[in-house]
C-alpha cells in the first residue's frame, strides 16, 4: 500500500504550457506539502495546507496554483512552465499541522523537465 | 530559524556502527531537533527525534549534547541501504512552525 502517491513520476514539457501533478495520501492525515528539490538538490517548502486550507506559501510565483479538493489530495497546477520550473517535486503529509511528534511522509517525487 | 551545520560528506564501512554529527549552536528552547534521510531517486523519509535526551529507534538513535548546541545520530550497524544524503533539521513546537527546514545534509556512502 503506497502511503503517499503523486503522478506523474516524470513530465517532460515545453516551455510556456501548464500542466498539474497529483498528491495523494491514504494515511488519513490532515496536513499535506509541497516541496521543490533543485538541481543543486536544495530541498524547500513551498506549501503547506492543513484540512483542505492554505497555511504555508513560501512566496512562491503565483504561476504555482496548489488546489486541495479534500484533505487527501493536494495538486500542484502550474501555469506558463519556465526553464527554472525543472526540478523534482515531492508532496508531503502528516497527520496534524504542528505538534511534537509530527513526522512527515514523503512521496516518490515528479521530475519535471520544461524543454 | 536556527540553522544547523552538517559535513558534506561520510564514508563507512558495511557492519560498522556510524556517528553523523550536527552542530545547531543557535538553537532555542524549544526547538525539537529532527533527522530525516533521503535514498537515492527517493523522497525523504523520517528517522528521529528528540529534544534533550538521548532517543532510540528502531532505524537508529539520536545522542543530544548536554548544552544541546549538538547532536550525533548513530547507525548501530551501517548497511548499504542506509547510503543516502541525512538532514539535521531543528523545528520548533507548535502552529505554523511545521515546515521542515532542510540544508545540504551529510552524503554517507557505505562501502561494501
Amino acid at each position: 500500500d503506497t502511503a503517499v502517491s503523486q503522478t506523474p513520476k516524470y513530465l517532460v514539457t515545453q516551455m510556456g504550457n501548464d500542466k498539474s501533478i497529483k498528491c495523494e495520501q491514504n494515511l488519513g492525515h490532515d496536513t499535506m506539502y509541497w516541496y521543490k528539490q533543485d538541481s543543486k538538490k536544495f530541498l524547500k517548502i513551498m506549501f503547506s495546507y492543513n484540512n483542505k486550507e492554505l497555511i504555508i506559501n513560501e512566496t512562491v510565483p503565483n504561476r504555482f496554483s496548489p488546489k486541495s479538493p479534500d484533505k487527501a489530495h493536494l495538486n500542484l497546477h502550474i501555469n506558463s512552465l519556465e526553464l527554472g520550473d525543472s526540478a523534482v517535486y515531492f508532496c508531503a503529509s502528516s497527520q496534524v499541522h504542528g505538534g511534537i511528534n509530527n513526522e512527515q511522509f514523503f512521496g516518490p517525487g515528479t521530475r519535471l523537465t520544461v524543454l | 530559524d536556527a540553522k544547523t551545520t552538517q559535513p558534506n560528506s561520510m564514508e563507512s564501512n558495511e557492519e560498522e556502527p556510524v556517528h553523523l554529527p550536527c552542530n545547531h549552536s543557535t538553537i532555542s528552547g524549544t526547538d525539537y531537533i529532527h533527522w530525516y534521510r533521503q535514498l537515492p531517486s527517493q523522497g525523504p523519509e523520517y528517522v528521529i527525534h528528540g529534544l534533550t535526551s538521548n532517543v532510540n529507534n528502531r532505524m537508529a538513535s539520536l545522542a543530544i549534547a548536554e548544552d544541546r548546541k549538538s547532536s550525533t545520530l548513530i547507525l548501530h550497524r551501517a548497511t548499504l541501504r542506509d547510503a543516502a544524503v541525512y538532514y539535521c533539521i531543528l523545528r520548533g513546537y507548535g502552529g505554523a512552525t511545521n515546515k521542515l527546514i532542510f540544508g545540504t545534509g551529510t552524503l554517507l556512502a557505505v562501502q561494501p
